[in-house]
């Protein structure tokens, strides 16, 4: 079975902050994908990041990053310095090829960034 | 082309109406997904297209649904006899195959906001 889980239902920082969103995944696939998606109030989903699972480099992009461990199953998004414009549902989601590539997706995690 | 369409973007109907949603995706991709969003969850998958062909159903899909995705461009999601429980946002997505069997990135549409009173 494939699984996503956000443990992490809602954060509030404030304006500056670092902060960390924590994702775990399981599959039994040898070959697939990771992304994170965000959500702003607005409702779209906005594409953030895809990693494979060949590649366990971090990744930085601007005030992203992200923490990819196959050894914990983990692929954890950290914000830097946030800023309001943050404030939104952040999806954590998986796509293996043996799913014909459909996401299954994680519960999502409330991120409210204060001024 | 700017991205994925879905058309309308809030629909509310009467319990036991049908309704259809329609999704227009990105003109290049071959690969189109529907996903229902309901409160405070992530989306969950309902189905798949690769070209017209619908290669994956959801067993949330119940016998009420159908999709359709004509000539491989624009698909259609109809729910019929609509129940309190179908109420959700429905979202749309395309991607391109990319080499390996594996997909790129997923985007997104807008999503249509359904209601069931």
């Amino acid at each position: 079975a494939q699984k996503v889980t956000q443990a992490q239902t809602e954060i509030s920082v404030v304006e500056k902050e670092d902060v960390t969103l924590d994702c775990v995944y399981e599959t039994r696939d040898t070959t697939y994908y990771l992304f994170w998606y965000k959500q702003p109030p607005s409702g779209e989903l906005v594409f953030l990041i895809r990693r494979n699972s060949f590649d366990e480099q971090n990744e930085i992009s601007g005030r992203y990053s992200w923490n990819f461990q196959k050894s914990t199953s983990s692929f954890n998004f950290t914000i830097t310095a946030s800023q309001v414009v943050d404030s939104a549902v952040y999806f954590c989601a998986l796509s293996a090829l043996g799913g014909y590539n459909k996401l299954i997706f994680g519960a999502g995690t409330r991120l409210a960034v204060h001024p | 082309d700017t991205g994925v369409s879905q058309d309308p973007r809030h629909k509310i109907t009467k319990r036991g109406q049908n309704v259809t949603f329609r999704c227009d995706p990105i003109s290049e991709h071959n690969r189109l997904y529907w996903y229902r969003q309901t409160l405070g969850q992530g989306p969950e998958f309902l189905t798949y297209f690769q070209n017209e062909a619908q290669l994956e159903k959801s067993r949330l899909l119940s016998d009420r649904f159908s999709a359709e995705r004509p000539k491989g461009s624009f698909s259609t999601l109809e729910i019929q006899r609509t129940e309190q429980g179908d109420s959700a946002m429905y979202l749309c997505a395309s991607s391109l195959l990319v080499a390996g069997g594996l997909t790129g990135e997923q985007f997104f549409g807008p999503g249509t906001r359904l209601t069931v009173l």
